[in-house]
């Protein structure tokens, strides 16, 4: 069973610029959460959808955003790239919108802003 | 002051030892309490999952909660090489999937 798919896996963005991720989660999985990973503050909860739907977002700003098809499949969006949005970009997925613990990651998508 | 803590280590211990990670949060509504592994260049994989206080025990593997001192641990036996790795705690105020996660704590065995 293929695992949870990011893409591309590592990109070179300059400030300004925006950019999006890719994921594919494992086939049946219909929750795709995303997660936003650095040294100083760890993994920062971004948004998850399920059916197509956001069902819940976290505290970042409106210049990130997401969508995710019917096909289960997610992309990411931030918009006017700072520097800050360095980061390890983490999509994890789930059978369910209910909590069983268990998020299925991908290796990530690691964004570098000069 | 973030809602969950954890010490980032670094870690080192000699195989065989046991191994205590500790975490703490400020939200007493959290339930759900987890433990991920992350290896080098890898996503996270989940080792235990906990619901409310109480132990779990899993091989090696000992999960704890003290809801009333909002304090989690996780405790690893005889480790291995193997277990070096990155330890995430994690939790959850209700039954949804947006997780809160401690820092990590960079654990690594020695030989």
């Amino acid at each position: 069973k293929a695992g949870v798919t990011q893409t591309p896996r590592y990109l070179i963005k300059t400030r300004g610029q925006q950019v999006t991720l890719s994921c594919s989660p494992i086939s049946g999985h219909r929750s795709v959460s995303w997660y936003q990973q650095t040294p100083g503050q760890g993994l920062q909860f971004l948004f998850e959808y399920f059916s197509e739907t956001q069902r819940n977002k976290g505290n970042f700003p409106g210049r990130f955003s997401g969508r995710q098809f019917s096909n289960s499949r997610s992309e990411m969006n931030v918009s006017t790239l700072e520097l800050g949005d360095s980061a390890l970009y983490l999509c994890a997925s789930s059978f369910t919108n209910f909590n069983t613990g268990e998020l299925f990651f991908g290796e990530g998508s690691r964004l570098t802003v000069l | 002051q973030k809602e969950v803590e954890q010490d980032p280590g670094p870690l080192s211990v000699p195989e065989g030892a046991i191994v205590s990670l500790n975490c703490t949060y400020s939200n007493s509504a959290f339930q759900y309490f987890m433990w991920y592994r992350q290896y080098s260049r890898k996503g996270p994989e989940l080792l235990m999952y906990t619901y409310s206080s109480g132990n779990k025990e899993d091989g090696r593997f000992t999960a704890q909660v003290d809801k009333s001192s909002k304090y989690i641990s996780l405790f690893i036996r005889d480790s291995q090489p193997s277990d070096s790795a990155t330890y995430l705690c994690a939790m959850s105020p209700n039954t949804g999937n947006q997780f809160y996660f401690g820092t990590g704590t960079s654990l690594t065995v020695i030989p």
